[in-house]
């Protein structure tokens, strides 16, 4: 069975400084794994996704994710934070069989103070 | 703008009462999904559908059912609503399964 883990209900950081948003999952076969952003009141936002190839994929905002095979881990991360990337961020995976269902983690709160 | 449109955007009913919600995919997209955000319970996965079918199931109440129709645009029907079936609704839709394009929601409130 899929599943996703984002173990930090709420990160916060300084705005400037980098922030790392956690993520395990797990998966039968090869793993497609998602970041999607959501702002209040709205639908969510993909950020960006890893399939194959290069494990550090850039995505939207200047984000970025690191996919690591053997921990099972696809941490969302930027170099530096800005105030209007306080979001509730979703990591998400689909396996590459079946009926491509994609699993969400529970989320995690990004606070970027000034 | 994602190009996904559900309606409506805002339900209040009662307890008992049974409500269908709307989803209109990105024009090209054949899958459709349906997700049940909640406070306790995050984004639950509820159904897939591509080109007509059922494609997956997740955590769907035996109370609830979907179809998606030859315009490929799909309803999510909500029967016996109880309070806890209260919560956010989104459709998503995409063209292979990966990235997914998300309306803004349904708001359901029973009371």
């Amino acid at each position: 069975a899929q599943s996703v883990a984002q173990p930090e209900d709420q990160v916060n950081v300084a705005e400037g400084n980098p922030l790392t948003v956690k993520c395990t999952y797990s998966v039968s076969g090869n793993p497609y794994l998602f970041w999607y952003v959501q702002y209040p009141n709205r639908g969510l936002q993909f950020l960006l996704k890893y399939i194959t190839g290069d494990n550090l994929v850039k995505g939207s905002y200047g984000f970025e994710a690191e996919f690591n095979k053997s921990q099972t881990s696809f941490h969302l991360k930027k170099p530096s934070a800005l105030v209007s990337d306080s979001a509730l961020y979703f990591c998400a995976v689909r396996g590459d069989t079946g009926g491509f269902k994609t699993i969400f983690g529970a989320g995690t709160r990004l606070f970027v103070k000034a | 703008d994602s190009g996904v449109t559900q309606t409506p955007k805002h339900l209040i009913t009662a307890t008992g009462q049974r409500v269908t919600l709307r989803c209109s995919p990105r024009s090209g997209d054949l899958s459709v999904y349906w997700y049940q955000q909640s406070l306790d319970q995050g984004l639950q996965f509820l159904i897939q559908y591509y080109n007509g079918e059922e494609r997956a199931k997740g955590n769907i109440l035996e109370r609830f059912s979907a179809q998606q129709f030859p315009d490929l645009h799909s309803e999510l029907n909500l029967s016996s609503l109880e309070l806890g079936d209260s919560a956010l609704y989104f459709c998503a839709s995409s063209v292979k399964g990966e990235k997914l394009f998300f309306g803004s929601g349904t708001q359901l409130s029973v009371l």
